[in-house]
């Protein structure tokens, strides 16, 4: 059964940059994932696919500012020059044929 | 534009039932896979049922298998989630989401809706 960890809290300032890590339990690290952010009060938005290799793939309207990257077992979303929209929780998402799975979400806040 | 648009969410008590829709728009609603999920109130997010492009295959959560019916009806571009012998732990705002693939090829969802609230309680 594939586990996915997220750290449950980050910060950066204003027009910094961010670096939000999923890692993969031990035996998945060749999964794929898909990053989603949801702001306050509102439903999740897909940002974008994130393969083992560092390839990926974005939704719709995903400013050049959200990236994606891979290591082994993690998965990364690098978010650029933060904006405070960018205020509220990120997803990661893996799934199999029978289950989807999410981490427990990383709560980012914009200084 | 892609929308998906949720109703049916209200106070129900325990034990009782209550039928979830999604009305899709904007994609080939039959071409796609969807999917059902859930937040309680402050926690994450948690898939509850999938149901495959043609109705054909369903997978459930196994909090919820036995209580809960996903279906669809392409003539109408819509998702529905039976939810019966609810309990007090089934509280949470519960979304409909597009599927970009199926099952373990590409079985992220790629679109939500903005949920609906479901209150179980006396």
């Amino acid at each position: 059964q594939v586990v996915l960890t997220q750290s449950p809290s980050a910060s950066a300032s204003l027009g910094a940059s961010v670096k939000l890590t999923c890692t993969l339990s031990s035996g998945h690290s060749t999964y794929a994932i898909a990053w989603h952010q949801q702001q306050p009060e509102k439903g999740p938005r897909y940002l974008m696919k994130l393969n083992s290799d560092g390839s990926h793939m974005k939704g719709d309207g995903i400013p050049d500012r959200f990236s994606g990257s891979s290591s082994g077992a993690e998965r990364y979303l690098t978010i650029s020059s933060l904006q405070s929209e960018d205020e509220g929780d990120y997803y990661c998402q893996t799934w199999v044929t029978d289950n989807r799975v999410f981490g427990g979400g990383t709560k980012l806040t914009v200084l | 534009e892609v929308q998906l648009a949720e109703s049916g969410g209200g106070l129900v008590q325990p034990g009782g039932s209550l039928r979830l829709s999604c009305a899709a728009s904007g994609f080939t609603f039959s071409t796609s896979s969807m999917n059902w999920l859930r937040q309680a109130p402050g926690k994450g997010l948690e898939w509850v049922a999938n149901i495959k492009q043609d109705g054909s295959e369903k997978y459930y959560v196994d909090s919820v298998k036995g209580r809960f019916t996903i279906s669809r009806d392409n003539a109408k571009n819509s998702l529905y989630l039976q939810m019966n012998s609810l309990r007090a732990e089934d509280t949470a705002v519960y979304f409909c989401a597009r599927e970009k693939g199926y099952g373990s090829i590409n079985g992220y969802n790629d679109y939500w809706g903005q949920g609906t609230l479901v209150i179980v309680s006396s």
